[in-house]
């Protein structure tokens, strides 16, 4: 596997309530994704990022904001979680744009 | 737009039988696409890539462009083939996922 980890790996939240996941990678790649898997939906992407600093919305971004302000970690925020939003969130990396992604073990996330 | 298509939530097949999963796309530039595999709790890992042409665990892919389809295709299905599969297309923009197609090979 690929030098990709996430944390926390399992959370409850409420409602209403912040949250953040981590992605932290160690192969220095510069492309970092989050999505969302839901039964029926498959992999969803919510926001990625091509570099330090510079992010862009997926297809899934409302209700998400993101952060990078370092090369190895990707921040995804849930500002205010609402149930629709639990869910299985995956971070991604790729050394470029269109090139093979490798993904990260997930973090279940449970709003009740 | 890019989308991909996976017309089979669920295939059931026979250890042993021919399996084909299908996937159709829409793009109208020159696409790259992807199968990824994703065993039971366990993370997505790439199974292959269109332009590598080569086969991964005895499964191989077509990419036909008269037909927008990239079927995966394996002639003998083995237990440990049970898992989700997922056809990806990346074009000009980050990948996009079919919903995915879970497949069980029954012993």
């Amino acid at each position: 596997d690929a030098g990709i980890t996430q944390s926390p790996r399992h959370k409850v939240t409420e409602t209403g309530t912040p949250v953040t996941l981590r992605c932290h990678q160690t192969e220095n790649h510069r492309y970092m994704y989050w999505y969302r898997q839901d039964p029926g939906h498959g992999l969803r992407l919510i926001h990625y990022s091509y570099g330090v600093k510079d992010t862009d919305k997926g297809e899934v971004s409302d209700g998400y904001s993101v952060s990078r302000s370092k090369t190895e970690d990707f921040l995804l925020t849930l500002e205010s979680a609402t149930s629709s939003q639990t869910s299985v969130y995956f971070c991604a990396i790729s050394p470029r744009s269109l090139e093979t992604q490798y993904f990260g073990p997930g973090t279940r996330l449970l709003v009740l | 737009a890019q989308r991909v298509t996976q017309p089979e939530k669920l295939l059931s097949v026979f250890k042993g039988a021919p399996v084909e999963l299908k996937c159709n796309y829409s793009y109208s530039g020159s696409p790259e696409l992807f199968w990824y595999v994703q065993y039971s709790r366990q993370r997505l890992q790439l199974l292959l890539r269109h332009i590598s042409r080569e086969s991964i665990k005895g499964f191989t892919a077509d990419l036909n462009k008269g037909e927008t389809s990239f079927h995966l295709k394996k002639p003998f299905a083995q237990e440990e083939d049970s898992a989700m599969y997922y056809c990806a297309l990346s074009g000009n923009t980050p990948l996009v996922f079919g919903k995915g197609t879970r497949l069980s090979v029954i012993a």
